[in-house]
């Protein structure tokens, strides 16, 4: 039972661009949610967040949207540089369910930039 | 300041075969994690610890799996018998406390193959 989807298993866009990572999820208990970026042969590392109390938060060239609605979040990239290429995991937790919450993650979408 | 380092790298072993993993968290981050992320998919908790003692195991092959934090501050996961689906990378991360607020640093990760 998947609860966060990451229906994309790629995407491809030009250097300068904008990016848009989808990410859906299906546990409306998930109050918290987390965008991971990974380079091959490294570990995930932490990119930008959302509490379900905002709808957008924004850190230079990356914003994430989040539709609790919709139980949709979106992460954009603007201007995309290849140096963005990379794959993407959305993550999404439930906080009130106790300090030791913990994270679940999507398969994660692979972002090419072309120069 | 340093990462979270983990050993070794990669590791090829035989089916019913043992191995062993080791993590060193980022100095004073009481919280630590195994995931575990088979290729194509996200990564999946394993355990966590909250400095010697474990916060959740819930998703460790018990049967199989085993993984202890001596001292509260590095830890070894090991896997006795391997099968062929323990294929994956085994990534280690920390944080300064626990709660999903605080973000995950991760370590390169050891990719397994068990032939």
């Amino acid at each position: 039972d998947q609860q966060v989807k990451q229906n994309s298993p790629s995407l491809s866009v030009q250097e300068g661009r904008i990016s848009i990572l989808n990410c859906d999820y299906t546990n409306s208990m998930f109050d918290y949610f987390l965008w991971y970026k990974k380079y091959p042969a490294e570990g995930p590392t932490f990119l930008i967040s959302i509490s379900s109390i905002k709808d957008k938060n924004e850190d230079g060239r990356f914003t994430v949207f989040l539709n609790k609605s919709a139980k949709h979040l979106s992460l954009h990239i603007v201007p995309s540089q290849p140096g963005d290429s990379a794959v993407y995991f959305c993550a999404a937790t439930a906080t009130n369910t106790g300090a030791n919450s913990k994270l679940t993650f999507g398969k994660g979408i692979t972002l090419s930039v072309r120069p | 300041e340093a990462g979270v380092a983990q050993s070794p790298r990669y590791k090829i072993i035989e089916k019913r075969q043992s191995v062993a993993f080791w993590c060193n968290p980022i100095s004073g981050h009481a919280t630590l994690y195994w995931y575990q992320q088979i290729l194509g998919q996200g990564p999946k908790l394993l355990i966590q610890f909250q400095n010697n003692g474990v916060v959740d195991d819930s998703q460790l092959p018990k049967d199989r799996f085993s993984a202890e934090r001596l001292k509260g501050v590095d830890s070894t996961l090991k896997i006795q018998p391997a099968k062929l689906e323990d294929s994956a990378v085994y990534l280690c991360a920390s944080s300064s406390k626990l709660g999903v607020n605080e973000k995950l640093f991760f370590g390169s990760g050891t990719q397994l193959s068990v032939l």
